[in-house]
């Protein structure tokens, strides 16, 4: 069965400073990745996933992650974190189409001014 | 526009007391999922859904069932609702296509507290 985990909590970095979330997978295939973000009190929203292709992928609001499958880590940066990124981050897992989807924990991403 | 709707958004009940959450989607996507979220725990997969009348269970599936007798709906069933069902629970349904082609909605979730 596939696991995910989010090294980490809670997270805080300077306005403008790298943010790095980190996240590792164990599936016995190369799975589908996903990063999720939620901010308080709202749904989740979709920030990037790597399906297949290109192993760095960019979403939306200047983020990215880069697929490793030698390191089974699917990490999130962003070069300059901004105030409005302050919110909580979920790593998912999902083997093929419509299966058994994993989501890690959660880290929350705290942004200092 | 593209949307999950869920309802109730917010639920207060006793324990035992039969109730029902529904979700509908107008994507006609495929799959649909149901979760719940705890503090510390993230999101858990309940059952989820590949198709009309083909429905699986997901990480934490007992004490509920579901059914999808329609695309666009799948009903979440809590027949005996117990104190630790409080949780926050989303609905979600997505599709996958060719090229790794991706989308999936969720619901803005539905808060319940078992008494």
């Amino acid at each position: 069965a596939q696991s995910v985990t989010q090294l980490g909590s809670h997270v805080s970095v300077s306005e403008g400073a790298l943010v790095l979330l980190r996240c590792n997978y164990s599936s016995s295939v190369p799975p589908y990745l996903f990063w999720y973000v939620q901010y308080p009190n709202q749904g989740l929203q979709l920030l990037l996933k790597y399906t297949t292709g290109a192993t760095l992928v960019k979403g939306i609001n200047g983020f990215e992650a880069e697929f490793k499958k030698s390191e089974t880590s699917f990490h999130l940066t962003k070069p300059s974190a901004h105030m409005s990124d302050a919110a909580e981050y979920f790593c998912a897992v999902t083997l093929s189409a419509g299966q058994n989807f994993v989501f890690g924990p959660g880290t929350r991403l705290s942004v200092l001014p | 526009e593209a949307q999950v709707t869920q309802n109730p958004r917010y639920l207060i009940t006793v324990t035992g007391k039969k109730l029902t959450v529904t979700c509908s989607q107008n994507m006609n996507h495929e799959y649909m999922s149901w979760y719940r979220q705890d503090p510390g725990l993230g999101l858990r997969q309940i059952y989820y859904s590949m198709n009309v009348e083909v429905t699986d269970k997901g990480d934490v599936p007992e004490g509920y069932k579901v059914s999808r007798k329609e695309k666009r709906n799948f009903p979440l069933i809590l027949e005996s609702p117990s104190p630790n069902q409080t949780s926050l629970y989303f609905c979600a349904s997505s599709t996958f296509r060719g090229g790794g082609h991706y989308e999936q909605y969720f619901g803005p979730g539905t808060r319940l507290t078992v008494t």
